[in-house]
């Protein structure tokens, strides 16, 4: 059964930094493309970026919110990726899913609350 | 990017009837070398992760039941629920995998009349 465990969300002033983990099981972590996807309370679903699996080139790609501001990483000795963010603003509080993507969406973590403010 | 735009906001549909929600992509996403439209919806029930229903616009994810169907090609996409039950109260997701950014549609509340 493939298993996304988020951790690292929390409470943080803007302008401030965290840094999310998400752990995989159940799958070969090592070949699979990851993404994180944010939803701001109430709101819909948005992509924030990508990492493709070291045989792809392990390059990363992101949304325009938070490109400069938010890299992706990834560890597959841990089975984990990361999201650092930086410069946080008010409108990046939202709960984070961690997704294992093959073109599209198939697992999903719980999520991770990231709240921004003063 | 591609807008994707669904129709309606909300829903609300008896048990038993049937449930038809739309997707409109500011741009198509049948993709010509392929053959296929990378049109995905997902479904997300109150206080849970969005689930994977449809992919390639009309392919149900293993474990889907058959009331579910997408149909659609290049830029109009609709996602049928034969008959409602009501397990299904929920808000689902056209999504677009055509091209980065990867992009949601804004929602669809679907509830029981």
């Amino acid at each position: 059964e493939v298993q996304l465990v988020e951790s690292g969300g929390g409470l943080v002033k803007p302008g401030g930094s965290l840094r999310l983990s998400c752990e995989g099981s159940g799958f070969t972590f090592s070949n699979a493309w990851m993404s994180w996807v944010r939803q701001a309370p109430g709101k819909g679903l948005e992509w924030v970026g990508h990492i493709k699996s070291k045989s792809d080139g392990g390059t990363t790609d992101y949304a325009a919110p938070v490109k400069g501001r938010f890299t992706i990483s990834r560890d597959d000795s841990k089975n984990t990726i990361y999201l650092q963010m930086n410069s946080l603003k008010t409108e990046d509080t939202a709960v984070y899913y961690c997704v294992r993507h093959q073109l599209v969406f198939t697992s999903w973590g719980q999520g991770t609350l990231v709240t921004v403010s003063s | 990017d591609i807008v994707m735009t669904q129709s309606p906001d909300s829903l609300a549909v008896s048990l038993g009837e049937r449930a038809t929600i739309n997707c409109k992509s500011g741009q198509s996403v049948l993709h010509s070398s392929t053959n296929k439209n990378y049109l995905a919806w997902y479904q997300q029930k109150p206080g849970q992760p969005p689930k994977l229903l449809i992919y390639w616009a009309s392919t149900r994810e293993s474990g889907v039941p058959d009331r579910f169907s997408g149909s659609g090609s290049g830029t109009d996409f609709t996602l049928a629920i034969s008959s409602l039950q009501a397990e299904e109260v929920a808000v689902y997701y056209c999504q677009q995998y055509y091209d980065t950014p990867y992009t949601f549609g804004q929602g669809t509340k679907l509830e029981i009349k």
